[in-house]
């Protein structure tokens, strides 16, 4: 039974499009996170978000869009893909903050813009 | 800003060794400090968590160790085995306490 799982698992789009990425978790967390981990594999927070509300928002193009419907889902919506947004996305949830919790990434997301 | 360091990028050693994992970080005011671990096509998942008062955790052949006043950790893996091929990242708590800075990671390979 996954805990935090995210579809697609692969993506592969050309410029321009409009692409979503589904993250949920079945823990009862309630924060949940959206990672980049880019070509050179360091992974950086994009956006996190605590019973709904946005937390963290790093220095992102405004084109990447989270949406939490509920405490379960955080969507990442991206317009206008770009070349240089190539990357795997992972999602992650925690409860609470991470002062004393561990946090949990779901399996990743591996988008391909050509 | 938070900074953290892995050193070596890669590692291979030969089934059965022992080995140390590095980690630094620029900054000691951390709330606490994971090692996790991500198997290629696979997600990261959380090896050792250690909090900013303690000075090690242990898990079975795995103990990490906390010197926040250096800005340091170590992974220790004892009777290295294929099994534990993986990528090994480190990552401290920020204040702020809902994010956390990543290492690149070392990517570990164990030789039968």
């Amino acid at each position: 039974d996954t805990a935090v799982s995210q579809t697609p698992k692969y993506l592969v789009t050309q410029m321009g499009n409009d692409k979503s990425i589904k993250c949920e978790q079945n823990l009862g967390h309630d924060t949940m996170y959206w990672y980049k981990q880019d070509s050179k594999k360091f992974l950086k927070i994009m956006f996190s978000y605590n019973n709904k509300e946005l937390i963290i928002n790093e220095t992102v193009p405004n084109r990447f869009s989270p949406k939490s419907p509920d405490k379960a889902h955080l969507n990442l919506h991206i317009n206008s893909l770009e070349l240089g947004d190539s990357a795997v996305y992972f999602c992650a949830s925690s409860q609470g903050s991470l002062l004393r919790n561990t946090i949990y990434f779901g399996e990743g997301s591996w988008l391909t813009v050509v | 800003k938070q900074e953290v360091t892995q050193i070596p990028a890669a590692l291979s050693v030969p089934e059965g060794e022992n080995l140390v994992l590095n980690c630094s970080f620029t900054d000691s005011a951390i709330y606490n400090l994971q090692w996790f671990r991500q198997d290629p096509g696979k997600g990261l998942t959380s090896l050792l968590l250690i909090q900013s008062s303690q000075r090690e955790q242990t898990s079975g052949r795995l103990n990490a160790s906390l010197d926040k006043s250096s800005g340091r950790s170590t992974l220790y893996i004892a009777a290295s085995q294929p099994g534990d091929s993986a990528t090994y990242l480190c990552a401290v708590g920020t204040p702020g306490s809902y994010q956390l800075t990543f290492g690149k990671g070392t990517k570990l390979s164990v030789i039968p």
